[in-house]
Parts: structure tokens; C-alpha cells; sequence
């Protein structure tokens, strides 16, 4: 079956503007997550949703950011007022409860 | 402070060699632990995790990784690497009631000579 899919694979935006990233998890994953992966880091947890509410969004870094679920399925990151310093890969994963997350290929966000 | 390490930024061996790779945590309680390997533009691919039980766990691509709680250490093995192996490798963990959250280290970049 399809895997997690991301969308685009690459954005390149000038700093200030508004950017979405969006995720499609597996068909009937309940839980859904976004990492950020810096150049020569591993990927750091930002948000996890359990269906469409945010049970965990500790990892976000500022009022920037925000994601939305709103129908328990697809996925949207929201980054306000980019900064270079958002540039990097934001991955998304999706898993069923407290089993193994499956990544996607993830978008690589270039803030210039 | 919390945290996954991995001592080694980078590693190369040749093929057919042997091949271990490092990660140690420093968390109060055992974590879950993980392995993943990243392709260049693949996603994160997991190979194994240990829960608990049998400190030796077997993995997909004939990995296999040991848990030693007396030295925080869960590293990963593979007794003959091929080319294809090329790639970066993760340790991560999940803290107990934690959520499903994964916590990585920062990597090992793998290369492998022919």
C-alpha cells in the first residue's frame, strides 16, 4: 500500500513569508507526527497528533509554528514569518497506537 | 542532561568487513530504543527495536543490535557489510509513558569502500 507521502519535496521562500508543508499519513494511522531534521542533526520531534487533536506539542519552538489535523487524516505544518534558520527537512510520520512510525520522504525547506 | 549519543560522526569500512555502531543513553528509567537508517531522499526506515526481554534483538538487512543496561549502550551490528548499507544511521529512543515521541541522536554517516 501507499506509504506516507509529503508535499512539495522541496520549497524555497524568501524570510518573512508564510509557508504549509503538508503530510498524507498511511491510510487508518490514528497517530501522526512532525520532526525537524537540521543539516548534520538528527530529526528533533515537534508535534504529535492522536487523531485530530494535538496531544503533544512540546517540540514546536515558537508561535510560528502550528499544525493542524482537522480531519484526522491529513496533516498541514504552518510556519508564519520564516526565518532562515526554520531551513531544513520537516519529516512526518504516521503510526498506529504505540506501534512503529513510518516516515515519509519528507519536504526540505530553503528560507533565503 | 537527557540525551542519545552517538560518539561516532563518521565511519568507514570495507565490504564484507564487520561494522558496529555506537549509541548511548543517559535517561533515568530504559527507554525503548530504535535504530534507523536514512538513504539519501528515502525516508527514515526502522530496523529494529528493543522493548524488553531478549537483550540481543535481530533486525531487517541482517542487523542485529545488543542492549547493556549496565553501560546505557545499545549498539548496532552487522557481521559482513555490503555497499548498499551506505547510509546514515540513527539511534533514537521513546521514554516510558512519554508519549510515542522519538528522541534521535545525531547520527553516524556510514561509508563503505569497495
Amino acid at each position: 500500500g501507499a506509504g506516507v507521502s509529503q508535499t512539495p519535496s522541496n520549497k524555497v521562500t524568501e524570510k518573512g513569508k508564510y509557508v504549509e508543508l503538508r503530510c498524507d499519513p498511511i491510510s487508518g494511522h490514528t497517530a501522526l507526527y512532525w520532526y525537524r531534521q537540521s543539516l548534520g542533526q538528527g530529526p528533533e520531534f515537534l508535534i504529535y497528533f492522536q487523531g485530530t487533536g494535538a496531544a503533544d506539542d512540546s517540540g514546536l519552538p515558537n508561535d510560528r509554528f502550528f499544525a493542524v489535523r482537522p480531519e484526522g487524516s491529513v496533516s498541514t505544518l504552518k510556519i508564519q514569518r520564516t526565518e532562515r534558520g526554520d531551513s531544513a527537512v520537516y519529516l512526518c510520520a504516521s503510526s498506529s497506537p504505540n506501534n512503529e512510525q513510518f516516515f515519509g520522504p519528507g519536504t526540505r525547506l530553503t528560507v533565503l | 542532561a537527557q540525551s542519545v549519543t552517538q560518539p561516532d560522526i563518521h565511519i568507514t569500512v570495507s565490504e564484507g568487513a564487520s561494522l558496529e555502531l555506537r549509541c548511548n543513553y543517559s535517561y533515568g528509567a530504559t527507554p525503548y530504543l530504535f535504530w534507523y537508517v536514512q538513504s539519501p531522499g528515502q525516508g527514515l526506515q526502522l530496523l529494529l527495536k528493543y522493548f524488553s526481554g531478549d537483550t540481543l534483538v535481530q533486525g531487517i538487512k541482517g542487523f542485529e543490535a545488543e542492549f547493556k543496561r549496565s553501560q546505557s549502550s545499545f549498539n548496532l551490528r552487522k557481521p559482513s557489510v555490503h555497499w548498499s548499507d551506505a547510509a546514515e544511521y540513527f539511534c533514537a529512543v521513546v521514554l516510558t509513558g512519554g508519549g510515542n515521541k522519538l528522541t534521535f541522536g545525531t547520527g553516524t554517516q556510514l561509508k563503505v569502500e569497495l
